[in-house]
């Protein structure tokens, strides 16, 4: 069964810890990425990445870091400089540039 | 330039009336439009894309119209029915880039 997996679905986290989200793709996609999404707004870009051990910044990555060791995994780092980091948080991937991409079934991050 | 700007922010349609969810841009580099359904707690879902090369597209009661000279896209929701409440997010990136742009999204309800 091919898709994007995300966890946790569900994340809390008190206020100066880092935490990590997990993604996982089996579509065998080149390229991968991280949304944020918060109430009211479409989703913004955080982090992506094209290729193994390559990734760029997206227009919010201040206070966000990734890593791409291997083509199916792409895991996000909240880290504790993130001033707002209460949001819904989906992963997507894309075969090729010009393709569709695909969405995770995202993690709700809540900050106590 | 990069913006792709999206109405209305909200829909309230009868089952069986016609949605209409319309969406701008400028960027006329801009090459390939999907629109995604996204239901409360899910990730989006592709729901149906277009490239600029041809005005209308059609598959079963969703069709996007596009108009290149307006820069202008709709999705239009025939026969709505309640199961097709959900927010709608439109969406435009350029042949070569990996990146979306992203509306604000509209929350659509359908009436019983």
């Amino acid at each position: 069964d091919g898709g994007i997996t995300q966890s946790p679905k569900y994340l809390f986290r008190k206020e100066g810890q880092n935490v990590t989200l997990s993604c996982e793709q089996n579509l065998n996609h080149d390229a991968m990425y991280w949304y944020r999404q918060d109430p009211g707004q479409g989703l913004r870009l955080i982090y992506y990445s094209q290729i193994v051990n390559d990734f760029q910044k997206g227009d919010i990555a201040e206070g966000y870091s990734v890593s791409r060791e291997k083509k199916e995994s792409f895991p996000l780092t909240v880290t504790s400089a993130q001033k707002n980091p209460t949001a819904f948080y989906l992963c997507a991937s894309s075969s090729r540039p010009e393709a569709t991409q695909y969405f995770g079934p995202g993690t709700r991050l809540t900050v106590l | 330039q990069q913006q792709v700007k999206q109405s209305p922010q909200s829909l309230i349609v009868q089952k069986g009336g016609i949605s209409i969810i319309n969406c701008a841009y400028e960027n006329t580099a801009f090459d390939y439009f999907p629109w995604y359904q996204q239901f409360p707690g899910k990730g989006p879902a592709l729901l149906i894309a277009i490239r600029p090369d041809v005005s209308e597209k059609k598959e079963g009661r969703f069709t996007i119209s596009f108009n290149k000279s307006a820069k202008q896209f709709s999705l239009h929701i025939m026969d709505s029915q309640p199961g097709d409440s959900a927010t709608y997010f439109c969406a435009a990136s350029t042949g070569g880039t990996y990146k979306y742009i992203f509306g604000t999204g509209t929350r659509l309800k359908v009436l019983a």
